[in-house]
């Protein structure tokens, strides 16, 4: 059974452009959530997508914001790209909100 | 609001030997999800524990075994038996169960070194 993948693995970006990331989960996964990873905050929640629907959100500004689509796979974006979004993107998945949840390798974004 | 606590940044053993690491959380809440991921420098977060509040008995997976405390809000993290693979990022995490509040917390991970 194919992982959870996400694409693409490494991206380069400048300040003020945006950028969409992509996490297909395991076939039978109707869950996708989203988080951030940097060395100084740590891993911190982005948001959660079941059915095609926003589940739940962390504390981020409105320059971050996902769907998910009917086929479960997920994509992130970012608008108007800042210094601090530099970080590893990581997506995770599982049958079902609350349940144990797989991660992808995630995306590593770098702001110039 | 619920945080999470890994008190200890880096830490070492020697290969063969059991090591221990720490986490504490705070929540009001009764019932929840307490998780162990090991994060190695592949990058991939991989579940390592998950064990239940209201399970009173401490959960294991091989040589991996956790101490829950749930009245002094502990989750330790017991590695028996160390390997070089097991050298990683670890991170405690927290879920509550109840509602659609129920976001992970993790904490800042301890990094653990193998020693060989």
């Amino acid at each position: 059974k194919a992982g959870v993948t996400q694409t693409p693995r490494y991206l380069i970006k400048t300040r003020g452009q945006q950028v969409t990331l992509s996490c297909s989960p395991i076939s039978g996964h109707r869950s996708v959530s989203w988080y951030q990873q940097t060395p100084g905050q740590g891993l911190q929640f982005l948001f959660e997508y079941f059915s095609e629907t926003q589940r739940n959100k962390g504390n981020f500004p409105g320059r971050f914001s996902g769907r998910q689509f009917s086929n479960s796979r997920s994509e992130m974006n970012v608008s108007t790209l800042e210094l601090g979004d530099s970080a590893l993107y990581l997506c995770a998945s599982s049958v079902l909100p609350n349940q144990p949840q797989h991660f992808g390798d995630g995306t590593r974004l770098s702001i110039l | 609001a619920q945080t999470v606590t890994q008190s200890q940044p880096e830490m070492s053993v020697q290969e063969a030997e059991t090591v221990t690491l720490s986490c504490t959380y705070d929540t009001s809440e009764s019932d929840y999800y307490l998780f162990w991921y090991k994060q190695p420098p592949s990058r991939q977060m991989i579940l390592v524990i998950r064990q239940e509040a209201y399970k009173q008995q401490n959960a294991t997976e091989n040589r991996f075994s956790v101490n829950f405390q749930k009245a002094a809000k502990s989750f330790s993290l017991k590695i028996s038996d160390s390997q070089l693979g097991d050298a990683a990022m670890y991170f405690c995490a927290y879920r509550s169960a109840r509602g659609r509040d129920d976001k992970i917390i993790f904490g800042k991970g301890t990094r653990l070194h193998i020693l060989p």
